[in-house]
């Protein structure tokens, strides 16, 4: 399965503190894409890095990417209390695929 | 604003009964999914069309069934639910263009329980 994984499954911090994420996939990759989602709510897109990048920026959000060890990282810095939620990975196996699949999901709970 | 709808929000059905959940766009997206949302798991893709093109995954049950009659609207019926599909059930969208990889766009969800 292509399914990600992602680590850890909970993560709790204080507001300010910056909080990282990660994905770990299991075959190669075109694209991958962190989305959020809060409680009982529907996905939201965050950001795409495609498999020949290394590094994304997007306001709070650094997304990196290591295809040889299969795996990227979602930093959140200065973190806030409306950043609480569920962040997962989705990746697309090839050149062409419409189809995403999701990671297991990080739930983020930032402690005011 | 251009969105993805999902009605209902909130659906109750009993066990046996059929029930249609319903997703609308205005993004005039090409690619429509439905996934399969149960607690603290990740979604998981039943089906989407690509254009008219029905794209069934292959773990999907055949009590799943879904309509596409135009650009805008897609339906996903549920024959005979049983307490096992009570999950949230989400709509989303894409715009894709042959290369893949394009972000989708999701509706609220529809949670659905099976009494």
């Amino acid at each position: 399965s292509q399914q990600g994984e992602e680590d850890p499954q909970a993560l709790s911090i204080q507001e300010g503190e910056n909080a990282t994420m990660n994905c770990s996939y299991k075959t190669s990759i075109n694209n991958l894409q962190w989305y959020r989602q809060n409680s009982g709510r529907g996905l939201v897109h965050l950001i795409l890095i495609r498999s020949n990048e290394r590094e994304k920026h997007s306001g709070r959000l650094r997304v990196t990417l290591d295809t040889s060890k299969k795996s990227s990282s979602l930093l959140i810095t200065a973190s806030r209390a409306a950043d609480t939620a569920s962040y997962f990975c989705a990746t697309d196996a090839y050149f062409g695929n419409e189809k995403l699949t999701f990671g297991t999901g990080t739930r983020l709970t930032i402690i005011p | 604003d251009a969105m993805v709808i999902q009605n209902p929000r909130y659906q109750v059905t009993q066990f046996g009964k059929p029930v249609t959940l319903s997703c609308s766009q205005t993004l005039n997206h090409n690619v429509m999914y439905w996934y399969q949302q149960k607690s603290s798991q990740a979604p998981k893709l039943l089906f989407h069309y690509y254009d008219k093109d029905f794209n069934n995954e292959a773990d999907t049950p055949d009590n799943f069934q879904s309509r596409r009659p135009n650009t805008s609207f897609c339906f996903l019926d549920i024959r005979s639910p049983g307490l096992g599909d009570a999950a949230m059930y989400l709509c989303a969208t894409s715009r894709d263009l042959g290369a893949g990889g394009q972000e989708q766009y999701f509706g609220p969800g529809t949670r659905l329980t099976v009494t």
